[in-house]
């Protein structure tokens, strides 16, 4: 069975600094990724998501996530955090099924 | 502009009082599914449909239902509330394909007292 690990409940950074959200997932076959963001008292947006092609894909916001096969990973980074990142981030995989099997969730924290 | 659309966005509600959360689409999607949100337990899935007229459970699927006559319309019905169903609940809808990822209603918070 598929599944994804998203590491750290909860991750601060300051304000400027390097954004990484860390996202392992399991998959027998090759997966489609995602990414999404929840701000407060909202619903899930896609953030962004890999299909075939370029392993670096780029989101809205400033976000990045690579694609690494042989680490079965899917980082989102984004160089230089703003006050207004502060949101929870899904990591999800798809199945064979059309659904998508959901990570736990990380929070970001954003310190001035 | 395309949307999923919930109803209502906030609900309190006493146990046992039939209740029915709405949600509509209109991008013409096959899929649409029922989540809910509870705090360190992440997106948990309750039913999803993969078109008209055909539904399957989720993961928690005990003590909703749900039904799909038309494509845009998919609503959860909770017949007999009870506290535990207190939650954060999305409703999301996609086309049938894997790579295409989900568009999220705004969310219902229910609270079953």
């Amino acid at each position: 069975a598929q599944s994804v690990t998203q590491l750290g409940s909860h991750v601060s950074v300051s304000e400027g600094a390097l954004v990484l959200l860390r996202c392992n997932y399991s998959s027998s076959v090759p997966p489609y990724l995602f990414w999404y963001v929840q701000y407060p008292n909202q619903g899930l947006q896609l953030l962004l998501k890999y299909t075939t092609g370029a392993t670096l894909v780029k989101g809205i916001n400033g976000f990045e996530a690579e694609f690494k096969k042989s680490e079965t990973s899917f980082h989102l980074t984004k160089p230089s955090a703003h006050m207004s990142d502060a949101a929870e981030y899904f990591c999800a995989v798809s199945d064979s099924n059309y659904q998508l099997i959901w990570g736990a969730g990380t929070k970001l924290i954003i310190k001035p | 502009e395309a949307q999923v659309t919930q109803n209502p966005r906030y609900l309190i509600t006493v146990t046992g009082k039939k209740l029915t959360v709405t949600c509509s689409q209109n991008m013409n999607h096959e899929y649409m599914s029922w989540y809910r949100q509870d705090p360190g337990l992440g997106l948990r899935q309750i039913y999803y449909s993969m078109n008209v007229e055909v539904t399957d459970k989720g993961d928690v699927p005990e003590g909703y239902k749900v039904s799909r006559k038309e494509k845009r319309n998919f609503p959860l019905i909770l017949e007999s509330p009870s506290p535990n169903q207190t939650s954060l609940y999305f409703c999301a809808s996609s086309r049938i394909e894997t790579d295409y990822g989900y568009t999220f209603g705004s969310g219902t918070r229910l609270t079953v007292v």
